[in-house]
């Protein structure tokens, strides 16, 4: 999507080992969100933040952490992979003050741990 | 709680046929409406906004969904299905604050 950019795309990689998502947008929005989507779950919060280094949890957040050092960056961070965390991940970025309700949305990474 | 419940997980209808999606919310404040379309291994797309003013909302694409206060409910429409319209749709509402809720999404079929 214009504007906001995942990387990677896709990762595979083993139960135990940290990994990290990153997030970037060129909008200069305030509020960035990470989401996982799983079947039968639709997409679920496990992240956000409202500004740099401003930070909150979501329903999601055990076994993940956030961080942001610049307006651009989200990062997403598993600190030891487990099967479970195995599902796409969705990064968004929204402006309430500016009047952009709703999100605009990442790509998505596609994470498989084995 | 505050909640957003969608009813059907999978939805055919044949091309050509009418689209109802159903939506429906639980919520002690007014809330804003979303819904998104997901293609294949793509990311969501906004489909259309429900904030305030006018309750019957046009969307791309030739959707459109009516907010309902005394139902509860933003059902997503569109009078005539088209092949391309088959994905995967999400209701979702951020009841007040800037955290949106999805519901379970719903996948589209459509038959020609």
């Amino acid at each position: 999507d214009a504007g906001i950019t995942q990387s990677p795309r896709h990762k595979v990689t083993e139960t135990g080992t940290p990994v990290t998502l990153r997030c970037h947008q060129t909008e200069n929005h305030r509020y960035m969100y990470w989401y996982r989507q799983d079947p039968g779950h639709g997409l679920r919060l496990i992240h956000y933040s409202y500004g740099v280094k401003d930070t909150d949890k979501g329903e999601v957040s055990d076994g993940y952490s956030v961080s942001r050092s610049k307006t651009e960056d989200f990062l997403l961070t598993l600190e030891s992979a487990t099967s479970s965390q195995t599902s796409v991940y969705f990064c968004a970025i929204s402006d309430p003050e500016g009047g952009i309700y709703g999100y605009t949305f990442g790509s998505g990474t596609r994470l498989t741990v084995v | 709680a505050q909640s957003v419940t969608q009813l059907g997980s999978h939805v055919s209808v044949s091309e050509g046929a009418l689209v109802l999606l159903r939506c429906n919310y639980s919520s002690s404040v007014p809330p804003y409406l979303f819904w998104y379309v997901q293609y294949p291994n793509q990311g969501l797309q906004l489909l259309l906004k429900y904030t305030t003013g006018a309750t019957l909302v046009k969307g791309i694409n030739g959707f459109e969904a009516e907010f309902k206060k005394s139902e509860t409910s933003f059902h997503l429409t569109k009078p005539s299905a088209h092949m391309s319209d088959a994905a995967e749709y999400f209701c979702a509402s951020n009841f007040g604050n800037e955290k949106l809720t999805f519901g379970t999404g719903t996948r589209l079929t459509i038959i020609p």
